[in-house]
């Protein structure tokens, strides 16, 4: 599986959007950009993944670029409970029939 | 649907003593996965299996840990003997072939003194 870069961490204000960026510049053809989230004290939530076209569903949307090295996943309108730590994975298989390979992850802190 | 279930929550033990982890995964998940997080190492996959038969084990850090699944709906992880090193919260999850998401219990607080 790619290996992903994302920054240590961000803070975004109550309301507005939260912008995540992850750069996985070795990604393959058949691979698949994954997000979980990991709140404090619980364990990894699944939040969206894509292949080459942008998504949405009721948590985020995720927009990989053309050349599919890089995504940005948005929450549109951060709140305070989605301070958490996200992890961008990239891996071959769609299905959970695999093993995720977290990294470190991104911190996300939402302000009042 | 309960979701992963996994006990003890929190498990404090002194170091030598055996220790065993439970998990339930969500009815009719045929995928079970075993992980593990401590702040140096993050959090990394242990075992996993399928239909109750180990697939990858290459995460196993050592021969003081086993794990089993002896049915569909019950799993193991057996420390023995726990060592302070094996401090760390683990976690199971649980999936479908058919789905694209592993979902997670909300994972055993392991303390080794």
């Amino acid at each position: 599986d790619a290996k992903t870069t994302q920054p240590p961490s961000m803070d975004c204000a109550e309301g507005r959007a939260a912008n995540l960026p992850c750069n996985h510049s070795t990604i393959s053809g058949n691979e698949y950009v994954y997000w979980y989230r990991q709140i404090h004290s619980q364990g990894p939530q699944y939040i969206i993944h894509g292949l080459k076209n942008n998504e949405t569903n009721e948590m985020a949307s995720l927009i990989i670029t053309e050349d599919r090295k890089s995504s940005t996943l948005i929450l549109p309108h951060a709140t305070l409970r989605d301070t958490a730590v996200y992890y961008c994975i990239v891996r071959l298989h769609t299905g959970a029939n695999s093993k995720l390979t977290f990294g470190k992850g991104i911190t996300l802190s939402v302000r009042p | 649907d309960a979701g992963v279930i996994q006990s003890p929550r929190h498990e404090v033990t002194e170091m030598g003593q055996e220790v065993t982890l439970r998990c339930k995964p969500i009815s009719g998940h045929d995928y079970l996965f075993w992980y593990r997080q401590t702040m140096m190492r993050g959090l990394e996959l242990l075992i996993y299996f399928n239909n109750n038969v180990p697939i990858d084990d290459s995460g196993m850090p050592e021969d003081r840990f086993s794990a089993k699944m002896p049915n569909a709906s019950f799993s193991t992880l057996k420390i023995q003997p726990s060592e302070p090193r094996d401090s760390a919260v683990y976690f199971c999850a649980s999936g479908t072939s058919g789905s694209y998401e592993q979902y997670f219990g909300p994972g055993t607080r392991l303390t080794v003194t």
